[in-house]
This record gives structure tokens, C-alpha cells and sequence, in this order.
């Protein structure tokens, strides 16, 4: 069975700052990883999600992750953030091989981006 | 640009009470899900449906819970007997392929049982 920890349940940071929210998770079987926003009153948003290949993951709104396969680990970064950032982020792995893609998730992060 | 819509956005309801929640996923897509998250809590996944048939469910998706497909564009969540512990944000998502394509997920159905 899969399961994702998200280290930090609020992350507070001022804005054009730099942020990485942490994301690890476990499994016994190669994964399929992602990372989803919610805006206030939102439905979750994929930001980007890692399937193979590069272990860096480029996505939408100049978020990126890279995965690590050795510390079984998905952190999202960003490099300067907006206050339109401010929004709950949740990480989240699938199983492939006969899965129908069922998302396991971590309990979120928010972010909070201050003036 | 196309959506997933769930109504109502909010729902109350007494405990005991059946309740249906909405959603109308994205067109073309062939893949539904349901999840839930409880307040504080993670996003659980509570079934995928697939061809008119669930494909998977969770152990949440006991014999209270049911889906359906009824008319082609709605995909329902039926909770026969709520119960207090069923408050929680029910959250449909669909796909157009499964696995490991992206899910679009709808905003939310606010579920309370009182």
C-alpha cells in the first residue's frame, strides 16, 4: 500500500521569496507522483505530476519538483512567489499496473504568501 | 475550458437522511471518481467507475454508499443512511484515460449531517 506525508501543514512566507514544500511518501512498488493547488473555493488543480524520465518536473505557474528516488521523496519548489499563490497544496501518488489511477494524498499544505 | 460541476455546493441534512451529491464530469472523459476529505483530514479516495461499473473502491465505500451513472453526463453519489462521520468536502474527479492520466477535479460538495 502507498501512503504521502506532508511534512508542513502551513508554510508562511513573504513574497518573491523562495519556497519548497516537502513531500515524501512510501511504497513497494514504483509510483506515479503528483502535486494539486486549491484556490479558496476551488476544486483541486494539477500543478504537475512525475510519470518517468527526468526527475525534474516542470509545471504550471513556475512550479517545479524533482523526485528522489533514494529518499522516496517529491518536493515542490518555487523560485520567487506571488501572493496569488496563497493556496492549499496537496501531494499525491497512483499505482500503476492494473490501477485505475486512484490518487493517494498527503494532508496538504498551505501556503500562505504574505506582502 | 472545460470543467467538473458538482451541485449543491453545500449540503445539509439530518442524520439518517439519504442524500445524493452531483457532479457532471468533462465530456469525453471515460474515467469517475469520488473522494472525500473530512476537515483537517487527507483527501481519501472512495471509488473509481468505469464502462457503467465501479472499477475500484475503498474500504470508506461500504454498503451506504452507491454510484451511478444514470443519463450519460451526471455521475451521482448516493449515501442511503447518513451518519455524523459522513460530514466531510466530496470531491468528483474524471479522466478521459485512467491510470496515469490527470484527474479534473470538481469544487466540491460540502456535505454536513447534523
Amino acid at each position: 500500500a502507498q501512503s504521502v506525508t506532508q511534512l508542513d501543514s502551513q508554510v508562511p512566507v513573504f513574497e518573491e521569496a523562495p519556497v519548497e514544500l516537502r513531500c515524501n511518501y512510501s511504497s513497494s512498488v514504483s509510483v506515479y507522483l503528483f502535486w494539486y493547488v486549491q484556490y479558496p473555493n476551488q476544486g483541486l488543480q494539477l500543478l504537475l505530476k512525475y510519470l518517468s524520465g527526468s526527475t525534474l518536473v516542470k509545471g504550471i505557474n513556475g512550479f517545479e519538483a524533482e523526485f528522489n528516488k533514494s529518499q522516496t521523496s517529491f518536493h515542490l519548489r518555487k523560485p520567487s512567489v506571488h501572493i496569488s499563490d496563497t493556496a492549499e497544496y496537496f501531494c499525491a501518488v497512483s499505482a500503476p499496473g492494473g490501477s485505475q489511477g486512484n490518487l493517494i494524498f498527503g494532508k496538504g499544505t498551505k501556503l500562505s504568501v504574505k506582502p | 475550458e472545460p470543467e467538473v460541476t458538482q451541485t449543491p455546493s453545500h449540503q445539509v441534512t439530518q442524520m439518517g437522511q439519504e442524500v445524493i451529491l452531483r457532479c457532471v464530469p468533462i465530456s469525453n472523459h471515460l474515467y469517475f471518481y469520488w473522494y472525500r476529505q473530512i476537515l483537517g483530514q487527507k483527501v481519501e479516495f472512495l471509488v473509481s467507475f468505469y464502462n457503467n461499473e465501479i472499477s475500484e473502491k475503498s474500504e470508506i465505500f461500504d454498503d451506504q454508499f452507491s454510484v451511478e451513472r444514470p443519463d450519460g453526463s451526471n455521475f451521482t453519489l448516493k449515501i442511503r443512511s447518513t451518519k455524523l462521520e459522513d460530514s466531510a468536502m466530496y470531491f468528483c474527479a474524471s479522466s478521459a484515460l485512467g491510470g496515469m492520466d490527470t484527474q479534473y477535479f470538481g469544487p466540491g460538495t460540502r456535505l454536513t449531517v447534523l
